[in-house]
Formats: C-alpha cells, structure tokens, sequence
C-alpha cells in the first residue's frame, strides 16, 4: 500500500526555537495533505488541509503564523512550529491522500518544548 | 458540524470478542473507517466501509453499519492481547479530511 513517512519521529527542543517537521508520500502524489494533533488521550483535531502550490487552509483556532505549512511539492509538506512552547508538545500527524480516494497517515512526529 | 462519537473504554478477556460502537451526525457519508493506534504510534488503517454496504468481514474483523441510525461498530472476534489500543472510529468530511472520534480504548485480560 502506500506510504507516509513522517521525520522527526521524536523531537525535544528549547522553548522560543522553532522545529520542522516533514511528511512525505514515498509512491504516490499527494496533491492534499492534512496535518494533524493529538493531544494525549484525546483524538486527532484536524489543524489544516495543505494543498501543493496554494497556501494552506487552517480550522479554527488554529495560528498560522504559529504553524506554518509548506506543501512545495506532490510528495513533500512541512510544518513548522515556530517559536515552540511547551504548550505545543504534542503529537502531529500527517496525512496524505491519494487522487480523491484513500487517505494514508504518517507515523507522527512527537514534540517536546522544554 | 460534523461529529462522531464512540465509547472511551471497553474491557475483554482474551479469546472473546469486542465489539467497538461509534455514532455519526454527517448524513452524507461515504467511507466510514476503523483506525487502530498503539502507544506512541502512528494511526494504522485496519478496514473501511463504504456507505451502501451493511456489512464487511475481513478476517477477525467485522464491520456493521446501519446507516439509517448512523450507527457503526467494530467486532474483533477471538481477542488477542495484541489487540490493546485505541481503536478510531473516522467519518469522511466534506473538506476530504477525516473527523475522528475520541477514540476506544481497548484492554484486554489474558
């Protein structure tokens, strides 16, 4: 089947730097990936829908200058937190979907701001 | 908007089966899926239904849908203690993306 790969699957990193965090569809063009958080013990919440070539478009509550997504490419998204604080270590997980079907996940990046 | 909804805990013993609830408001439905996460770990897709079927078996797993109440379950039959996790109950959104409930966390006794 197809596959995501997500990278860095751990991060620890100082409060105020900023960390990047990539999601790649190995055999397949993703023209739309989804980036997602969980909080523990909680679901997924949907933070955005990243499309290539286009800005990203963000739910809710969520800051885009504070989550930034880059969707450069067919197989390549980024997300950036910037100025990470501890309130943002969480559990991020992308996703990216094949033509107009099937959705494939990544394994998660997991983030913590000391 | 959206939503789905499914019980936080169920309990088994080993050898029996689970049967995993979830409910949902979007009447427009396609594909209902059924993921399952272990500690730490990324979301594995374990099956998925489309919205005209009422029913699909793959191996242990058995999915129901009653579309009319909006109503999906999960039953793992013969349950191993490998089964652990948390198993997500996800609706298709109109924007393509999934909408998760909170999730189900399996325990099973051996």
């Amino acid at each position: 089947g197809a596959v995501v790969s997500q990278h860095p699957s751990w991060v620890i990193c100082k409060s105020g730097t900023s960390v990047k965090i990539e999601c790649r569809s190995l055999d397949f063009q993703a023209t739309t990936m989804f980036w997602y958080r969980q909080f523990p013990k909680q679901s997924l919440m949907l933070m955005a829908t990243s499309n290539e070539g286009s800005k990203a478009t963000y739910e809710q509550g969520v800051e885009k200058d504070k989550f930034l997504i880059n969707h450069a490419s067919l197989t390549l998204s980024t997300l950036t937190v910037t100025s990470a604080h501890p309130e943002d270590s969480s559990f991020y997980i992308c996703s990216a979907r094949l033509g107009a079907g099937e959705l494939f996940f990544g394994e998660g990046s997991r983030l913590t701001v000391l | 908007g959206e939503d789905v909804e499914q019980s936080l805990f169920l309990s088994v013993r080993e050898g029996d089966s689970s049967v995993i609830n979830c409910t949902y408001t979007d009447s427009s439905s396609t594909y209902l899926y059924w993921y399952k996460q272990e500690p730490g770990a990324g979301l594995q897709l374990l099956t998925y239904i489309f919205s005209n079927m009422d029913m699909k078996q793959d191996q242990r797993l058995t999915v129901l849908l009653n579309k009319k109440d909006k109503h999906l379950s999960l039953r793992i039959a013969d349950t191993q203690t490998g089964d652990s996790a948390i198993y997500f109950c996800a609706d298709r959104g109109s924007q393509g993306n999934l909408i998760f409930g909170k999730g189900t966390k399996l325990s099973v006794k051996p």
